[in-house]
């Protein structure tokens, strides 16, 4: 059975903590891994794309990683703006995006 | 600013009513899905269309319905409602009928059934 999931299911750092979010997925025949965004009520916010094995992706203090098995989300230096759900999903060929539960982001001034 | 916008933004209905959701895609993007969030979880996804024909459906009961437009907008049916349907449903839109590459949401309808 395809499935995605993430860790930690809530993070909370202080301003300038570095750390890092996971998202693991069994699937079969991937197409893409997405990051998305979402803040409280809203509609997620695309981050990254990831495709193959090695391939990295930046954005601000944001970076995305990927391996055959898991992508990783860095988050360097964050901000209190940083604060959010941090949602995983992954594209299979010839369907639509399975996500994760997400990740709970807080950081503290 | 993703140019995906959803009506209405919040709505509270009765258990049993029917309710429509409507969503009109970005510019060039002729395929949507809609997407039901429960809170504290990720999205799920109920159904796709592309070129005004559903090409892909999740684990949802036949009372979810859709409609897709010749201008590519669409609605969401949802009959005979119950207190678990409540939850922010979310339309997003891409460019080709295999799902396209990423998709761009709409803020959401925060449905409310009591």
């Amino acid at each position: 059975e395809d499935q995605v999931t993430q860790s930690p299911e809530a993070l909370r750092l202080q301003e300038g903590e570095s750390s890092s979010l996971n998202c693991s997925y069994t699937v079969s025949g991937l197409r893409g891994l997405f990051w998305y965004r979402q803040d409280p009520g809203k509609g997620p916010e695309f981050l990254f794309t990831l495709y193959s094995a090695g391939e990295e992706k930046e954005k601000e203090r944001l970076k995305a990683t990927l391996t055959k098995k898991e992508s990783f989300l860095h988050i360097t230096a964050p901000k209190p703006e940083d604060s959010a759900t941090y949602l995983c999903a992954v594209q299979m060929i010839g369907q639509n995006f399975v996500f994760g539960p997400g990740t709970r982001l807080s950081v503290l001034p | 600013e993703t140019g995906v916008t959803q009506s209405p933004t919040h709505l509270i209905k009765t258990r049993g009513q029917q309710v429509t959701l409507r969503c009109s895609s970005q510019s060039g993007h002729n395929t949507v899905s809609w997407y039901q969030q429960a809170l504290g979880q990720g999205p799920q996804f109920i159904f796709q269309y592309y070129r005004e024909e559903e090409n892909g459906r999740g684990n949802f009961p036949p009372r979810f319905s859709g409609l897709q437009f010749p201008n590519y907008s669409s609605e969401l049916n949802v009959n005979a409602l119950e207190l678990d349907d409540s939850a922010l449903y979310l339309c997003a839109s891409t460019h080709g009928g295999q799902g396209g590459t990423e998709a761009f949401f709409g803020q959401g309808t925060r449905l409310t059934v009591v």
